[in-house]
């Protein structure tokens, strides 16, 4: 079975670090793209961006640049979003989602479960 | 950037009855538009890639439309289990990825 399983509920306090992950299996993971999305409490979602686990190429949302690191080993087919000083504005639910891509195709088809993470004093 | 937009967003409906729903990009983006359908609590799930491509598994009452700035997803015969918040996506730009705000289907 194809997969996405993402690491659990995280509480952390303001300026605190944090890394969570997403292990994907039932698929070669180094050639298709990892696409993770952010979605605040009662919000919709949000596209912050890519990475190819096989070469580590990473794209980012303009909106995400410079305020989450996506990275990934390929030796434990697993995907990771980093935050080096969290905010209380990083409160949600963060999917990750692998990419599929053919003639006009270019979606994301399989959904990690998600992690909420609560950032608060 | 491209942006999306969806009308409305919101809507109540009965179950049997013929949902459509609206999806916008900001300028031409060709085919490259996906529909996700997301319940309560749950992950997103593609429904339609590529404007009308239906995903496996998803049941026929599910239909796209469209290309370049405007497209429809489409509910023949609502059921129960379709009362959701739907999504728009572009996949045009290259690695760009952009969803529309949403629509909220849910029961009259």
């Amino acid at each position: 079975e194809v997969q996405l399983v993402q690491s659990g509920a995280e509480v952390k306090k303001p300026g605190e670090s944090l890394k969570i992950s997403c292990k994907g299996s039932g698929y070669s993971f180094t050639s298709y793209w990892i696409g993770w999305v952010r979605q605040m409490p009662g919000k919709g979602l949000e596209w912050m961006g890519i990475i190819y686990p096989g070469d580590s190429d990473t794209r980012y949302s303009p909106s995400f640049q410079g305020q989450v690191t996506i990275s990934a080993d390929k030796s434990i087919s697993t995907a990771y979003l980093q935050w080096s000083s969290l905010k209380a504005s990083d409160t949600a639910m963060y999917y990750c989602a692998r990419h599929r891509r053919g003639e006009l195709l270019s979606a994301f088809d399989i959904w990690g479960q998600g992690t909420m993470v609560t950032v608060s004093s | 950037d491209i942006q999306m937009t969806q009308s409305p967003s919101s809507l109540s409906a009965s179950v049997g009855d013929r949902v459509t729903i609206t999806c916008r990009a900001s300028q031409s983006i060709s085919s490259y538009l996906n529909w996700y359908q997301q319940k309560p609590g749950k992950a997103p799930k593609l429904l339609i890639y590529a404007a009308s491509s239906l995903q496996s598994g998803v049941p026929s009452r599910f239909s796209g439309s469209g290309s370049g700035t405007d497209f429809t997803l489409t509910i023949s015969s609502l059921q129960p289990e379709d009362f959701a918040t739907y999504y728009c996506q572009q996949s045009y730009s290259t690695r760009i990825f952009t969803f529309g705000p949403g629509t909220k289907v849910d029961i009259k």
